[in-house]
């Protein structure tokens, strides 16, 4: 069986500021750990993911994640926000013994202010 | 290469009547996974196809049902509707389903009980 935990439903930054996004995950066996964002009457689209290998992954417009496997964690973070960035962000997660199916977190609402 | 394709984009239903919603995959995308979304439970995995078979089911009544074509298109059907069934329903397809694979999302069906 697998999880994910979002912390923070809401998180609001000023634009140029650190954007930090919280994930923590469970799992029964190695996970696939995503990152989608969704922005308003759109699908969800594909930040970055983590697979195997490197633990910090760099994704589209200046995102990045680090697995950490002792802290169970999948943050999200970009150095400095702009105002495209205001949009929901869903953590996700994925184990090969479940196949199809992604687990997705409750989703973060990120607010840029100006 | 055109995305994932969803229709209706907007339903209008009320309680008791039956819906199909469709989803056209990506071109060479095998798998095709269904999800509703809600402000309050958020992402639900609701079932998963590849080559026309069911490969995993989340916990939602049998009133919620799906099928997959031989051409990867699939539908979704739910019969006697209920108010709580109100959501954003999205289809997400890949190419094998694997877990490492990243999913594209089509801009879903909103569908409303009344």
């Amino acid at each position: 069986a697998q999880s994910v935990t979002q912390l923070g439903s809401h998180v609001s930054v000023s634009e140029g500021a650190l954007v930090l996004l919280r994930c923590n995950y469970s799992s029964s066996v190695p996970p696939y750990l995503f990152w989608y964002v969704q922005y308003p009457n759109q699908g969800l689209q594909l930040l970055l993911k983590y697979t195997t290998g490197a633990t910090l992954v760099k994704g589209i417009n200046g995102f990045e994640a680090e697995f950490k496997k002792s802290e169970t964690s999948f943050h999200l973070t970009k150095p400095s926000a702009h105002m495209s960035d205001a949009a929901e962000y869903f953590c996700a997660v994925r184990i090969t013994t479940n196949a199809g199916k992604s687990t997705f977190g409750d989703g973060t609402t990120l607010t840029v202010k100006p | 290469k055109a995305g994932v394709t969803q229709t209706p984009r907007y339903l209008i239903k009320t309680r008791g009547q039956q819906v199909t919603l469709s989803c056209s995959p990506i071109s060479g995308h095998r798998s095709v996974s269904w999800y509703q979304q809600t402000p309050g439970q958020g992402l639900q995995f609701l079932f998963e196809y590849f080559s026309e078979t069911q490969r995993n089911k989340g916990n939602f009544p049998g009133r919620f049902s799906g099928r997959q074509f031989s051409n990867s298109r699939s539908e979704m059907n739910v019969s006697t509707l209920e108010l709580g069934d109100s959501a954003l329903y999205l289809c997400a397809s890949s190419v094998q389903g694997a877990s490492n694979e990243k999913l594209f999302f089509g801009s879903g069906t909103q569908l409303s009980v009344l």
